[in-house]
């Protein structure tokens, strides 16, 4: 598709399950970010993805999430154990331009943990 | 690290007048700046962007910014506020002199009053 897509736009589940938050960013983009939106938390950075290098996994809140990348494109974010404080809007953006990184998001997962 | 701060979670302007939407940052490096825009119930959305160059940037919307190293400023402005510019505003900034991640502010709700 012509933008960065993002599955499932809206997730509830319990306190406890795993859940998985996919992006499709758009093709050819070689950077990948997700970040977490919560009311009065700006957006939170979450994971970096860059070509073939390390990601940067600074901003994970904790062990319970992780991210990975396959073949430079798809990406899914994993919450294990899930929490009623990971209640969030996720966001992925992805970016082409490396020397400037402007961003292109997504519509963002919505997950509820009840 | 690099960090951006929004002091003000909310601003009022009437219709018609000119806006300001503050915000400071704090990079080792040459700072690459953003300002991005979110309308209700869709996703962010680039406005503009100061890699080098001329210290005034302008942007989508009849938006610009000004940079201001020596004040670590890069407000946002517009001269005529619309009601439609009602949205919330983050601004964001990246170390361009390393190939890392963009973090973001808290943003600001700017309110336009017809």
């Amino acid at each position: 598709g012509a933008g960065v897509s993002q599955s499932p736009s809206n997730k509830v589940t319990e306190k406890g399950k795993d859940v998985e938050l996919r992006c499709d960013p758009i093709s050819g983009h070689t950077a990948l970010y997700w970040y977490r939106q919560s009311l009065g938390q700006g957006l939170e950075f979450l994971i970096y993805f860059q070509g073939n290098s390390a990601p940067d996994k600074s901003g994970l809140p904790s062990d319970r999430f992780s991210a990975e990348r396959t073949g430079g494109s798809v990406s899914t974010l994993t919450i294990q154990r899930t929490q009623q404080e990971d209640s969030a809007v996720y966001l992925c953006a992805s970016s082409g331009l490396r020397d400037t990184g402007e961003l292109f998001f997504g519509e963002g997962s919505r997950l509820t943990v009840l | 690290a690099q960090s951006v701060a929004q002091p003000e979670d909310q601003v009022n302007v009437a219709e018609g007048n000119p806006l300001t939407v503050k915000c400071t940052y704090s990079v080792s490096g040459n700072p690459y700046l953003f300002w991005y825009v979110q309308y209700p119930n869709r996703g962010l959305q680039f406005l503009l962007k100061y890699i080098t160059g001329d210290n005034l940037v302008k942007g989508s919307y009849g938006f610009e910014a000004e940079f201001n190293k020596s004040q670590t400023s890069f407000h946002l402005k517009k001269p005529s506020a619309l009601v439609s510019d009602s949205a919330l505003y983050f601004c964001a900034v990246r170390d361009g002199n390393r190939d890392d991640k963009i973090i973001f502010g808290k943003g600001t709700r700017l309110h336009i009053l017809p």
